[in-house]
């Protein structure tokens, strides 16, 4: 699917970087969502932005701070991480959040923190 | 909050042979869906199935939502049917929680 695209990647950082993850839909979805699925783990949401406005945020660490300036893009950046912050950070749209709607997922970040 | 099951957690099969995933979930629920992630990372939509039998080709599934379980068929797997399959469920209101998938290899 080609919906939902994701740059970078791949990432490879140190912990005191600071990079950005973008994510755009193509969908004319208004809800937009951020997870993180780390190895052995079920996938875990981390934020929801729905008509660019954040509705859920999961208990995320402020190292990670998400950005929705429109309804088609989305945001992730990051400081400071520690190296257990490296997993698949994947992003998803939907026509709208807390519906009855399908959920298109991205091809996911691979992010590495050295 | 919701609990949801998925099994088995590991599933290995010779290419042709069929196979049945499960999921079960502790509470209503008013959307299910069901999710194939390649090697790659990638997920992949396989059905939108809050109840009732849905078939896509090989693949087909039931959600009997009033028992809060639903049933993923894979018939004459393939090699490329290989990957994680999850199921995730949104609660009324709430956002998607997902299983922790069941891992199936296709031997050829």
């Amino acid at each position: 699917e080609t919906g939902v695209t994701q740059t970078p990647r791949h990432l490879v950082m140190g912990m005191t970087n600071k990079k950005s993850l973008k994510c755009e839909q193509h969908l004319g979805h208004n809800a937009m969502y951020w997870y993180k699925q780390s190895a052995k783990k079920p996938l875990e949401l981390m934020f929801v932005y729905n008509f660019k406005e954040q509705t859920e945020n999961n208990s995320v660490p402020s190292r990670f701070s998400p950005e929705c300036p429109n309804s088609s893009h989305l945001f992730l950046h990051l400081h400071t991480l520690q190296p257990e912050d490296s997993a698949l950070y994947l992003c998803a749209s939907s026509q709208a959040s807390g519906g009855t709607d399908t959920q298109y997922f991205g091809p996911g970040t691979r992010l590495t923190v050295l | 909050g919701i609990q949801v099951e998925q099994s088995p957690p590991d599933l290995i099969l010779q290419e042709g042979a069929n196979s049945t995933l499960r999921c079960n979930f502790s509470d209503s629920v008013n959307n299910l869906q069901w999710f194939h992630q390649n090697p790659w990372g990638q997920l992949i939509n396989l059905f939108y199935i809050p109840s009732g039998t849905k078939q896509n080709g090989r693949l087909s599934a039931t959600t009997v939502a009033t028992e809060r379980y639903s049933l993923l068929y894979i018939s004459s797997s393939q090699t490329t049917d290989s990957g994680v399959y999850f199921c995730a469920v949104e609660p009324y209101g709430q956002n998607f929680v997902f299983g922790p998938g069941t891992r199936l290899s296709v031997l050829p």
